[in-house]
């Protein structure tokens, strides 16, 4: 079991914009949204938790429909600093599972 | 800024070794994990550590996996006998009040 996302792969000019959707199959009690450089480590970008609540950072901002188990990323104006490979991830338990990812590359 | 750290950061095996994978997490974090991620594949969970147990684990996490605070504060990831499918990076993770917060990983290769 784990979340689904979309697209698999997205390329950019910078300044454009992208979504990256992510689903599941089981109820979410919260989203998880990481980024993670080729090499490095996946970084924190923001967490939804049911009821709406939002923590994360101030220039990047996400959806949560509870009712239909998916939520989004929206980034904005994308940066060449954006490219890298988006995971949202939600706790099955104290189990953590992330989804497949989406691999974004922005383009000068 | 805290951060977790990670030692090794990297480490060639033979097959069949044992190897102890270590982690120093962020001092008031109580909630841990091991994460491994295959080259160009998604990072999967391994366990999640809480309170000096294991709180929960995954399929991949068979007998061949522990984990240990062995004094407190350094949390560590042992593979009893190592296999080439092995060969992956492994992130230790602590987390705060929401997010987690990902060492920077140890590469492990399995020759």
């Amino acid at each position: 079991q784990q979340p689904v996302q979309s697209p698999q792969a997205v390329i950019l000019r910078e300044g454009e914009d992208a979504v990256i959707n992510c689903s599941s199959s089981k109820a979410l009690y919260s989203v998880h949204w990481y980024r993670q450089k080729h090499g490095e480590a996946p970084v924190f970008l923001m967490i939804l938790l049911k009821g709406g609540e939002q923590k994360g950072h101030e220039k990047i901002s996400a959806s949560f429909n509870e009712k239909k188990q998916q939520s989004s990323l929206y980034l904005t104006a994308s940066q060449l600093s954006y490219s890298g490979t988006y995971f949202c991830g939600t706790y099955y338990g104290q189990n953590f599972v992330f989804g497949p990812g989406t691999r974004l590359s922005v383009l000068p | 800024e805290p951060e977790v750290t990670q030692t090794p950061s990297h480490q060639v095996t033979q097959m069949g070794q044992e190897v102890i994978l270590r982690c120093v997490p962020i001092s008031n974090h109580l909630y841990f994990y091991w994460y491994r991620q295959i080259l160009g594949q998604k990072v999967e969970f391994l366990v999640s550590f809480y309170n000096n147990e294991i709180s929960e684990k995954s399929e991949i996490f068979d007998d061949q996996f522990s984990v240990e605070r062995p004094d407190g504060s350094n949390f560590t990831l042992k593979i009893r006998s190592t296999k080439l499918e092995d060969s992956a990076m492994y992130f230790c993770a602590t987390r705060g009040a929401y997010e987690q917060y990902f060492g920077p990983g140890t590469r492990l290769t399995v020759t």
